[in-house]
């Protein structure tokens, strides 16, 4: 099974300030990563696929990079309803489908 | 516009059953793989299981055995039977569709907003 591994758990930022936050798998997934945002009590909602293609409708602040093990969600100029938990997933070994544990982006 | 709206979550004693529903719309159901995601309160995202367009189904290794995913295409629903239900199995259930992914690029852009199953002598 993939592990993925999110870091840091928890990320204070102010808002218009940039946040970069970090994924790592436990062996190569090449770029079949995806990055999901869950603002609480609603269902995750799927920002970037293929690691660095926008999920439609998606701002144009969200961007993803990476390949093989190591990825990277930046967010820029932090909007108020950006705070909330980001989650990225591998897609290219299953089952299972792995999630990291999360990260949370809360304001400063 | 896509739609999925599950049901069937409750309270269930340990050792319970419950079947869930997901009813989806606005997308080519038939041809779509349909996962379930799970949520354990306070918890992260733990995939449950996924079935094919087809039918053939895959499931994680804490609920194999024990929870069945199953799809009627003319009702564009989509189910999944838990069985032998434990404490840890408490959690909202997300139904997940890959619409616009492939079976090569098989990324989770739809979700339902999810049923509470809580397991509870």
């Amino acid at each position: 099974e993939v592990v993925m591994t999110q870091y840091p758990a928890t990320l204070s930022v102010s808002p218009g300030e940039r946040s970069t936050l970090s994924c790592r798998a436990s062996q190569s997934v090449n770029t079949n990563l995806a990055w999901y945002q869950q603002i609480p009590g609603q269902a995750p909602r799927l920002l970037i696929y293929s690691a660095s293609t926008r999920a439609p409708g998606v701002p144009a602040r969200f961007s993803g990079s990476g390949s093989g093990t190591e990825f990277t969600l930046t967010i820029n100029s932090l909007q108020s309803e950006d705070f909330a938990v980001y989650y990225c997933q591998q897609y290219n070994y299953w089952p299972p489908y792995s999630f990291g544990q999360g990260t949370k982006l809360e304001i400063k | 516009e896509v739609r999925l709206v599950e049901s069937g979550g409750g309270l269930v004693k340990p050792g319970g059953s419950l079947r869930l529903s997901c009813a989806a719309s606005g997308f080519a159901f038939t041809r779509a793989w349909m996962n379930w995601v799970r949520q354990a309160p306070g918890k992260g995202l733990e995939w449950v299981g996924r079935i094919k367009s087809g039918g053939a189904t895959d499931y994680a290794a804490p609920v194999k055995g024990r929870f069945t995913i199953s799809r009627d295409d003319s009702k564009t629903t989509l189910y999944l039977q838990v069985s032998s239900l434990k404490i840890e199995d408490t959690a909202v259930y997300y139904c997940v569709a890959v619409v616009n992914g492939s079976p090569a690029d098989p990324y989770f852009d739809y979700w339902g907003q999810g049923t509470l199953v809580t397991v509870s002598s």
